[in-house]
């Protein structure tokens, strides 16, 4: 099994629809994160999360909201999705003890919102 | 402008060709990552520098912290290299900036 997985892996919905994008992880980490990528842009941040009780907004957190129910589970909605969501989704993961910080990134989600 | 920019945005190689990708950056870092995403969308982590030099099988990435200036290095490329390469700076209080990306196309 993935260290990090999220479900759906592919969502087509329309406009208007709630979405939620679910992440579990196995690697036993502390912060998560959710990114958005779009062609011809960078990964942007949407919110994180350092811990069961702790929720930031990142670069672009208009539109999303987010729950951290456990250490492990961290999901995405969009209440009420639109076209301009239309994009890949990775959930991701990081332990700052190792030092490295290095992300674990999820296969990604991606949605299309006709 | 970016705080992050790769070049080139596309690159096209033959089999065995030795490929760099560069990545600059405008703000002060405390560690640069180089990512790799594959043709089905995983995203993996190569390295994190935040001086020097590392090498891993046939890839050396190496920054120099006063140009703000980092290389990714493949020697000896293979068609199986193909991916998207990410260049991403961590600033002050952990945030990562992503660079665009380049696309490398390793042909036989």
């Amino acid at each position: 099994d993935a260290d990090v997985t999220q479900t759906p892996r592919n969502r087509i919905t329309k406009t208007g629809k709630r979405i939620m994008l679910e992440c579990s992880q196995t690697k036993g980490h502390d912060r998560m994160y959710w990114y958005r990528q779009d062609p011809g842009l960078g990964l942007r941040l949407i919110y994180y999360s350092f811990d069961v009780k702790d929720i930031n907004k990142g670069e672009i957190s208009d539109g999303y909201s987010v729950s951290r129910q456990a250490q492990a589970k961290f999901s995405l909605s969009l209440e009420s999705a639109i076209p301009n969501q239309t994009a890949l989704y990775f959930c991701a993961t990081s332990d700052p003890r190792t030092g490295a910080n290095v992300l674990t990134f999820g296969a990604g989600s991606r949605l299309t919102v006709l | 402008k970016n705080e992050v920019e790769q070049s080139p945005q596309n690159l096209t190689a033959q089999e065995g060709e030795f490929i760099t990708i560069n990545c600059s950056y405008s703000v002060g870092i405390s560690a640069l990552h180089w990512l790799q995403q594959h043709p089905g969308g995983g995203i993996v982590s190569l390295f994190m520098l935040s001086s020097g030099k590392k090498k891993h099988g046939r890839l050396i990435a190496t920054i120099n912290i006063q140009e703000k200036h980092s290389s990714l290095h493949i020697t000896a490329s293979h068609p199986r290299d193909s991916a998207v390469y990410i260049c991403a700076v961590r600033t002050s209080g952990s945030r990562l900036t992503f660079g665009e990306g380049t696309q490398l196309t390793v042909n036989p």
